[in-house]
């Protein structure tokens, strides 16, 4: 299995709704990232997990609230977001992001397309 | 610091033409990454390759190949008889060494992105 799952693929949320993102891997990867991408634009590192513990936060506000359950869950908690949060977030997972050299590269997910209203 | 240039925006090309999208990439880094990847409307980014500064071997893969030149920084893609299914924002990224970034660990650093359009 190299398929990095994410669910839902749309989602319409008020500003005052609490809602939150799934990712799973199952390829045995001990890192896992979360992006944020707004048309026409680069993904931009949000979070990043090693080994289940969040290891970089990208000066993301905190209405954005990351957790990784275990080494092939993660999730993206969202709490009272703003309309310039609408995006496309993305997931991707790599072997390990401590290694420098083979199999460094991250895979990604299809992505969720939020919008908030 | 590091940077990734896209300099083409956009490129159109008709079916069966090949298609060159130009990467250079900036850094200080001895040991560095050099990745491309397709993002077709769909939104999925796919992996294309990854390519180790320590290996200046160019790549072919079917229609797919890269030139990878150190000596002009870049790291160009081509698609050779480029089919409408090539159609997508294709992204060049580059990734440190962990050693060298201690707590960064190596973060991708993406371009801006080239959107090619493939027309039948």
């Amino acid at each position: 299995d190299t398929e990095v799952t994410q669910t839902p693929k749309h989602l319409v949320m008020g500003m005052t709704n609490k809602k939150s993102l799934k990712c799973e891997q199952h390829m045995g990867h001990r890192a896992m990232y979360w992006y944020k991408q707004k048309a026409k634009k680069p993904p931009e590192l949000m979070f990043v997990y090693s080994y289940e513990k969040l290891s970089i936060n990208e000066s993301v506000p905190s209405r954005f609230s990351p957790e990784c359950p275990n080494s092939s869950l993660l999730n993206l908690h969202l709490h009272a977001l703003q309309p310039e949060d609408s995006a496309l977030y993305l997931c991707a997972s790599s072997q390990d992001p401590g290694t420098s050299g083979v199999d460094n590269e991250q895979f990604f997910g299809p992505g969720t397309r939020l919008t908030v209203l | 610091a590091q940077k990734v240039t896209q300099a083409q925006t956009e490129i159109s090309v008709v079916e069966k033409e090949d298609v060159t999208l130009d990467c250079v990439y900036e850094t200080r880094d001895t040991t560095y990454y050099l990745f491309w990847y397709k993002q077709p409307p769909s939104g999925e980014l796919v992996f294309l390759i990854r390519r180790n500064s320590f290996d200046e071997q160019n790549e072919i893969s079917g229609r797919y190949s890269w030139n990878f030149q150190k000596s002009t920084s870049s790291f160009n893609f081509t698609i050779t008889a480029s089919q409408v299914v090539d159609s997508a924002v294709y992204f060049c990224a580059l990734k440190g060494a962990v050693a060298n970034y201690g707590g960064s660990q190596g973060n991708l650093i993406f371009g801006k992105g080239t959107k090619l359009s493939v027309k039948p």
